[in-house]
Protein backbone atom coordinates (compact mmCIF):
# COMPACT_ATOMS: atom_id res chain seq x y z
CA UNK A 1 0.00 0.00 0.00
CA UNK A 2 1.26 3.30 -0.67
CA UNK A 3 1.83 6.02 2.04
CA UNK A 4 2.74 9.83 2.18
CA UNK A 5 4.67 11.55 4.51
CA UNK A 6 5.16 14.96 5.53
CA UNK A 7 7.50 15.65 8.50
CA UNK A 8 6.36 19.33 8.52
CA UNK A 9 3.19 19.57 10.76
CA UNK A 10 3.36 23.30 10.75
CA UNK A 11 5.38 25.72 9.32
CA UNK A 12 5.39 29.54 10.58
CA UNK A 13 7.39 32.28 8.05
CA UNK A 14 7.24 36.33 7.30
CA UNK A 15 6.47 37.35 4.28
CA UNK A 16 9.04 37.14 1.27
CA UNK A 17 10.42 34.13 2.77
CA UNK A 18 11.17 31.12 0.97
CA UNK A 19 9.08 27.71 1.36
CA UNK A 20 10.07 24.55 0.80
CA UNK A 21 7.81 21.97 2.34
CA UNK A 22 8.83 18.19 2.54
CA UNK A 23 6.65 15.48 0.88
CA UNK A 24 7.93 11.58 0.69
CA UNK A 25 5.99 8.73 -0.55
CA UNK A 26 6.71 4.94 -0.64
CA UNK A 27 5.43 3.44 -3.79
CA UNK A 28 8.39 1.95 -5.98
CA UNK A 29 6.46 1.66 -9.16
CA UNK A 30 5.37 4.47 -11.89
CA UNK A 31 3.61 7.02 -9.13
CA UNK A 32 1.76 10.42 -9.92
CA UNK A 33 2.03 13.22 -7.09
CA UNK A 34 0.25 16.38 -6.95
CA UNK A 35 0.35 19.08 -4.39
CA UNK A 36 -3.36 20.45 -3.11
CA UNK A 37 -3.95 23.39 -0.89
CA UNK A 38 -6.90 23.93 1.59
CA UNK A 39 -7.54 27.56 2.44
CA UNK A 40 -9.56 27.60 6.06
CA UNK A 41 -13.04 26.84 5.38
CA UNK A 42 -12.23 25.62 2.04
CA UNK A 43 -12.52 22.68 -0.90
CA UNK A 44 -8.86 21.05 -1.83
CA UNK A 45 -7.42 22.92 -5.04
CA UNK A 46 -4.64 21.20 -6.86
CA UNK A 47 -1.52 23.43 -6.96
CA UNK A 48 0.68 21.31 -9.11
CA UNK A 49 0.34 17.86 -10.35
CA UNK A 50 3.53 15.09 -11.82
CA UNK A 51 2.70 12.91 -13.81
CA UNK A 52 5.96 12.05 -16.60
CA UNK A 53 8.72 14.50 -17.67
CA UNK A 54 10.28 17.03 -16.38
CA UNK A 55 10.88 16.36 -12.64
CA UNK A 56 10.72 20.04 -12.24
CA UNK A 57 6.82 20.95 -11.78
CA UNK A 58 5.16 24.66 -12.00
CA UNK A 59 2.07 25.09 -10.90
CA UNK A 60 -0.19 28.42 -9.86
CA UNK A 61 0.37 31.11 -7.62
CA UNK A 62 3.92 30.56 -8.30
CA UNK A 63 4.34 27.38 -6.58
CA UNK A 64 6.81 24.45 -7.65
CA UNK A 65 7.83 20.95 -7.30
CA UNK A 66 10.78 18.99 -7.61
CA UNK A 67 10.16 15.24 -7.84
CA UNK A 68 13.86 13.16 -7.05
CA UNK A 69 13.01 9.75 -8.33
CA UNK A 70 15.96 8.23 -5.94
CA UNK A 71 15.21 9.83 -2.58
CA UNK A 72 10.94 8.99 -3.13
CA UNK A 73 10.47 12.78 -2.91
CA UNK A 74 8.61 15.30 -4.17
CA UNK A 75 8.78 18.74 -2.05
CA UNK A 76 7.00 22.17 -2.83
CA UNK A 77 8.46 25.21 -2.91
CA UNK A 78 8.09 29.17 -3.23
CA UNK A 79 10.53 31.39 -3.63
CA UNK A 80 8.83 34.33 -1.72
CA UNK A 81 5.59 33.64 0.45
CA UNK A 82 2.80 36.02 1.06
CA UNK A 83 0.08 36.33 3.34
CA UNK A 84 -2.35 34.61 1.64
CA UNK A 85 -0.45 31.74 1.21
CA UNK A 86 -1.28 30.99 4.86
CA UNK A 87 -3.07 27.25 4.41
CA UNK A 88 -3.06 23.65 4.98
CA UNK A 89 -0.99 21.95 2.12
CA UNK A 90 -1.61 18.34 1.04
CA UNK A 91 0.74 16.06 -0.72
CA UNK A 92 -0.57 13.04 -2.47
CA UNK A 93 0.45 10.15 -4.46
CA UNK A 94 -1.71 7.92 -7.48
CA UNK A 95 -0.63 4.20 -8.50
CA UNK A 96 -1.98 5.20 -12.29
CA UNK A 97 -2.99 1.38 -12.15
CA UNK A 98 -5.10 1.31 -9.63
CA UNK A 99 -8.31 2.09 -8.68
CA UNK A 100 -6.48 6.14 -8.98
CA UNK A 101 -7.85 7.27 -5.58
CA UNK A 102 -4.67 9.56 -4.09
CA UNK A 103 -3.17 8.55 -0.78
CA UNK A 104 -2.51 11.93 1.23
CA UNK A 105 -0.30 13.20 3.04
CA UNK A 106 -0.99 14.21 6.98
CA UNK A 107 -0.87 17.70 5.82
CA UNK A 108 1.47 20.71 7.08
CA UNK A 109 -0.01 24.03 7.81
CA UNK A 110 1.47 27.17 6.73
CA UNK A 111 1.14 30.05 8.96
CA UNK A 112 2.39 33.54 6.80
CA UNK A 113 3.07 36.23 8.89
CA UNK A 114 2.42 39.96 7.32
CA UNK B 1 -21.47 26.08 -12.68
CA UNK B 2 -19.72 24.76 -9.50
CA UNK B 3 -18.26 21.20 -11.45
CA UNK B 4 -18.41 19.28 -8.01
CA UNK B 5 -21.20 20.06 -5.93
CA UNK B 6 -22.23 18.57 -2.58
CA UNK B 7 -24.94 19.26 -0.52
CA UNK B 8 -25.66 19.95 2.63
CA UNK B 9 -22.50 22.21 3.16
CA UNK B 10 -22.98 21.68 7.02
CA UNK B 11 -25.17 18.85 8.91
CA UNK B 12 -25.41 18.78 12.55
CA UNK B 13 -27.77 15.69 14.37
CA UNK B 14 -28.35 13.59 16.93
CA UNK B 15 -26.75 10.45 17.96
CA UNK B 16 -28.97 7.40 16.07
CA UNK B 17 -30.30 9.43 13.07
CA UNK B 18 -29.72 8.67 9.36
CA UNK B 19 -28.40 10.90 7.12
CA UNK B 20 -27.39 11.33 3.62
CA UNK B 21 -25.03 13.94 1.72
CA UNK B 22 -25.72 14.19 -2.06
CA UNK B 23 -23.23 14.74 -4.84
CA UNK B 24 -23.08 15.84 -7.95
CA UNK B 25 -20.33 16.80 -10.67
CA UNK B 26 -21.19 17.86 -13.98
CA UNK B 27 -18.00 17.75 -15.49
CA UNK B 28 -18.10 14.59 -17.08
CA UNK B 29 -15.61 12.42 -15.33
CA UNK B 30 -16.31 8.65 -15.00
CA UNK B 31 -15.34 8.57 -11.49
CA UNK B 32 -16.33 9.85 -8.34
CA UNK B 33 -15.37 9.47 -4.82
CA UNK B 34 -16.21 10.04 -1.01
CA UNK B 35 -12.77 11.12 1.35
CA UNK B 36 -13.55 11.78 5.59
CA UNK B 37 -11.23 14.56 6.94
CA UNK B 38 -10.88 14.27 10.89
CA UNK B 39 -10.39 16.66 13.54
CA UNK B 40 -6.40 16.45 12.39
CA UNK B 41 -7.17 17.49 8.69
CA UNK B 42 -5.90 14.10 7.59
CA UNK B 43 -7.72 12.99 4.80
CA UNK B 44 -8.65 9.05 4.15
CA UNK B 45 -10.33 7.16 1.14
CA UNK B 46 -13.43 5.77 1.86
CA UNK B 47 -15.41 4.98 -1.12
CA UNK B 48 -15.36 5.28 -5.33
CA UNK B 49 -17.23 4.76 -7.87
CA UNK B 50 -16.67 4.04 -11.66
CA UNK B 51 -19.77 4.28 -14.09
CA UNK B 52 -21.79 3.48 -11.23
CA UNK B 53 -19.46 0.85 -9.76
CA UNK B 54 -17.78 0.65 -6.55
CA UNK B 55 -14.23 -0.11 -6.93
CA UNK B 56 -12.79 1.01 -3.77
CA UNK B 57 -14.75 0.38 -0.34
CA UNK B 58 -12.01 0.85 2.24
CA UNK B 59 -12.54 -0.30 5.73
CA UNK B 60 -15.82 1.85 6.71
CA UNK B 61 -18.75 0.46 9.22
CA UNK B 62 -21.42 -0.31 7.55
CA UNK B 63 -23.59 1.80 8.86
CA UNK B 64 -22.00 3.90 5.48
CA UNK B 65 -23.47 3.37 2.03
CA UNK B 66 -22.64 5.08 -1.17
CA UNK B 67 -25.32 4.94 -3.67
CA UNK B 68 -24.14 5.99 -7.07
CA UNK B 69 -27.81 6.62 -9.35
CA UNK B 70 -25.65 7.51 -12.67
CA UNK B 71 -22.41 8.50 -13.27
CA UNK B 72 -22.97 12.00 -12.05
CA UNK B 73 -24.25 11.48 -9.01
CA UNK B 74 -22.57 9.44 -5.92
CA UNK B 75 -24.94 9.71 -2.39
CA UNK B 76 -23.70 9.02 1.10
CA UNK B 77 -26.15 7.67 3.18
CA UNK B 78 -25.55 6.86 6.59
CA UNK B 79 -27.17 4.97 9.72
CA UNK B 80 -27.04 4.88 13.30
CA UNK B 81 -24.48 8.24 13.51
CA UNK B 82 -22.23 8.01 16.41
CA UNK B 83 -19.54 10.73 17.77
CA UNK B 84 -17.13 9.50 15.92
CA UNK B 85 -18.27 10.50 12.59
CA UNK B 86 -18.26 13.84 13.03
CA UNK B 87 -15.64 15.15 10.41
CA UNK B 88 -16.08 16.73 7.07
CA UNK B 89 -16.76 14.60 4.03
CA UNK B 90 -15.87 15.69 0.50
CA UNK B 91 -16.80 14.20 -2.87
CA UNK B 92 -14.33 14.08 -5.91
CA UNK B 93 -14.37 13.12 -8.91
CA UNK B 94 -11.38 12.08 -12.06
CA UNK B 95 -11.52 11.56 -15.56
CA UNK B 96 -9.23 8.83 -17.13
CA UNK B 97 -5.69 7.03 -16.47
CA UNK B 98 -3.94 10.11 -15.04
CA UNK B 99 -6.16 12.57 -13.66
CA UNK B 100 -6.12 14.72 -10.66
CA UNK B 101 -9.15 14.93 -8.25
CA UNK B 102 -11.52 17.59 -8.51
CA UNK B 103 -13.13 18.24 -5.14
CA UNK B 104 -16.44 19.72 -3.54
CA UNK B 105 -16.22 21.96 -1.25
CA UNK B 106 -17.17 19.44 2.00
CA UNK B 107 -19.66 18.81 4.05
CA UNK B 108 -18.88 19.47 7.68
CA UNK B 109 -21.45 16.59 9.93
CA UNK B 110 -21.54 17.01 13.27
CA UNK B 111 -23.02 14.42 15.46
CA UNK B 112 -24.28 15.78 19.47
Amino acid sequence: AQSVSQHNHHVILSEAASLELGCNYSYGGTVNLFWYVQYPGQHLQLLLKYFSGDPLVKGIKGFEAEFIKSKFSFNLRKPSVQWSDTAEYFCASQDPGSARQLTFGSGTQLTVLP
Amino acid sequence: DTAVSQTPKYLVTQMGNDKSIKCEQNLGHDTMYWYKQDSKKFLKIMFSYNNKELIINETVPNRFSPKSPDKAHLNLHINSLELGDSAVYFCASSQGRDSPLHFGNGTRLTVT
